[in-house]
């Protein structure tokens, strides 16, 4: 069965700092990784995903086999970018298994 | 653009209750799913269809039932609603977005069982 483990409940960083998102998880076969977001009063809106390779406002993910790895990072967060975010897996054409998330707070 | 609407924000019913949970989606999208949102749990799903009449259980099922009987309409249904399941509720549909499938989420119902 496939896992999706975020093991930050909460993340606070200075605007301008880089802020690293932790993603990791199990699943036997070959994943499709995403990252969504869900800013205050908005619904849940993918951010990107592994298979485009792409950056999207600043934030980038590569994913790691290896390691089992798909960290979000952005080098210099700003205060929009609080938000929650969650990892997400798709191990079949319909299913996403997502993470706990992550509350990220971006301070001025 | 795609909508994906949820016919109630905030739902306050009494334990025993039976609860309909409503979704539109106007993007002909034949996948539709059901979360709920919980704090420190993320998006667990309950239900989800692939086709009108077809459904198929989450991983939480239990105590949930649905109904799609159009393609455009994803009901989910709590025969007899329990405080357990306070909860934010997301419906969410599935469509090809830039030639890729991606989930569209509707803006989900805060269900309070008293």
């Amino acid at each position: 069965a496939q896992r999706v483990t975020q093991p930050e409940k909460l993340l606070s960083v200075f605007k301008g700092a880089p802020v690293e998102l932790k993603c990791n998880y199990s699943y036997s076969g070959s994943p499709e990784l995403f990252w969504y977001v869900q800013y205050s009063r908005q619904r849940l809106q993918l951010l990107l995903r592994h298979i485009s390779r792409e950056s999207i406002k600043g934030f980038t993910a590569d994913l790691n086999k290896g390691e089992t790895s798909f960290h979000l990072k952005k080098p210099f967060a700003q205060e929009e970018d609080s938000a929650m975010y969650y990892c997400a897996l798709r191990s079949n054409d319909y299913k996403l298994s997502f993470g706990a998330g992550t509350t990220v707070t971006v301070r001025a | 653009d795609v909508k994906v609407t949820q016919s109630s924000r905030y739902l306050v019913k009494r334990t025993g209750e039976k609860v309909f949970l409503e979704c539109v989606q106007d993007m002909d999208h034949e996948n539709m799913f059901w979360y709920r949102q919980d704090p420190g749990l993320g998006l667990r799903l309950i239900y989800f269809s692939y086709d009108v009449k077809m459904k198929e259980k989450g991983d939480i099922p239990e105590g949930y039932s649905v109904s799609r009987e159009k393609k455009e309409r994803f009901s989910l249904i709590l025969e007899s609603a329990s405080t357990n399941q306070t909860s934010m509720y997301l419906c969410a549909s599935r469509g090809l977005l830039g030639g890729r499938y991606e989930q569209y989420f509707g803006p989900g119902t805060r269900l309070t069982v008293t």
